[in-house]
This record gives C-alpha cells, sequence and structure tokens, in this order.
C-alpha cells in the first residue's frame, strides 16, 4: 500500500519564478492538505481540497494555488517566488468522508524548495 | 485563533529512561483533537498519538503515553524506555472537532521539540 508520495524531493529556483509541487494521496483517501515548514518551525497550513475543490485555507498570499485531480492528486502552484518561500512543502491525506476521529492526516516525505 | 506552544526547543534523555515533552494550546472550542507527531531527519511526519479532547481517558500507545489535561489545556507526550529510534523531532499539533465542507481541517501546529537520545 502506497503511502503519500511528492514530487520532487528537491528544486532550485530563482525570485519572480514559478513552481508547480505534486502529490499522490495514500490509496483510499480523497483529501489533500499542503503544509509549508520553514526551517526551525513547525508547519503551517496552506489549504485543503476536498471533491476538486479547495475546502479550507491557511494565512497565505493569492499567490499560493492548488488544484485536485479527479485521481485525487493534488497540486501546489506558487508565482512570483520570494527568497522566504523557501522551505519544505508537505502534503497530507486522509479521508474525507471518515468519523473525525478517525481522520487522520498521513504526511508525504516532502519537497525541499530553495528560492535563491 | 488555535495556538499551539511547545516550550521546549531541545530534550535531551539517556537510553532506557522516561522523558516528557511539554505542550500547550490556547482554543475556545470545546471538541477538538491533539495530536503529536515525530519528525526524524527523512523528513516525513509520523503520528505518535492522538487525543480526542472529549474523552478523559488518556491515549497510550505501547511506550507512548499523554497527560491531557483540558482546563490547563496541557497535553504532553510521555516516552518510556527512550530507545535510539526515538530521536526526531516531535510536535504537537491541535485540530478542531467536525467538518468545513468535507475533509479534516487543517492542522495547527507548535513549534517543535528536538529530543536527543543519549547512547
Amino acid at each position: 500500500d502506497a503511502g503519500v508520495t511528492q514530487s520532487p524531493t528537491h528544486l532550485i529556483k530563482t525570485r519572480g519564478q514559478q513552481v508547480t509541487l505534486r502529490c499522490s494521496p495514500k490509496s483510499g483517501h480523497d483529501t489533500v492538505s499542503w503544509y509549508q515548514q520553514a526551517l526551525g518551525q513547525g508547519p503551517q497550513f496552506i489549504f485543503q481540497y476536498y471533491e476538486e475543490e479547495e475546502r479550507q485555507r491557511g494565512n497565505f498570499p493569492d499567490r499560493f494555488s492548488g488544484h485536485q485531480f479527479p485521481n485525487y492528486s493534488s497540486e501546489l502552484n506558487v508565482n512570483a517566488l520570494l527568497l522566504g518561500d523557501s522551505a519544505l512543502y508537505l502534503c497530507a491525506s486522509s479521508l474525507g468522508t471518515s468519523g473525525g476521529a478517525k481522520n487522520i492526516q498521513y504526511f508525504g516525505a516532502g519537497t525541499r524548495l530553495s528560492v535563491l | 485563533a488555535q495556538t499551539v506552544t511547545q516550550s521546549q526547543p531541545e530534550m535531551s534523555v539517556q537510553e532506557a529512561e522516561t522523558v516528557t515533552l511539554s505542550c500547550t494550546y490556547d482554543t475556545s472550542e470545546s471538541d477538538y483533537y491533539l495530536f503529536w507527531y515525530k519528525q526524524p531527519p527523512s523528513r516525513q511526519m509520523i503520528l505518535v498519538i492522538r487525543q480526542e479532547a472529549y474523552k478523559q481517558q488518556n491515549a497510550t500507545e505501547n511506550r507512548f503515553s499523554v497527560n491531557f489535561q483540558k482546563a490547563a489545556k496541557s497535553f504532553s507526550l510521555k516516552i518510556s524506555d527512550s530507545q535510539l529510534g526515538d530521536a526526531a523531532m516531535y510536535f504537537c499539533a491541535y485540530r478542531r472537532f467536525g467538518y468545513s465542507g468535507g475533509g479534516a481541517d487543517g492542522l495547527t501546529f507548535g513549534k517543535g521539540t528536538h529530543l536527543i537520545i543519549q547512547p
């Protein structure tokens, strides 16, 4: 049973560029959440996708956008990259229709984005 | 807005001994979930233990147990018989109960505690 997979593992971009990160959820999961983890910090919630729609959003600018596909995989897009966007981006999947107590988020190993 | 505070940036313990990691949180909700996640150098967050706020009994998973004090908004993690493989960053996280349009709510994390295991 494949867990949450993210690609690429590491990415280097320059300021002003655009980047797309990809996530495949754990088998059987239909909900994908994205988090940004700056160095030495805990992850911060960016947004969540369920049924191909953005359902919740954290305190991130519109430069951060996403998409969910019919197979539940997801993309995170960041436009006009800033130096401060350098971070580990984590994807987590869960089963949206399960009971609340069982709705656990399983994480991928993340994509390390470096903006130069 | 909910906040999660981990006041111990780093903790060190001898192998086979017991260590307790602290976490406090702030919320106006009465129903919610609390989690401890472990993040080893491989970067992947691994769920260690979870607690439902409506349950008075403290959760236990093998060598890991929590001390949940709802009135004090405290949620500490105790690791018994520490092993070298327990060395990692540990994050306390909060999620409110219920749904908003489907799917689980986003997690609110603390800044983490770096746990060092001395052989």
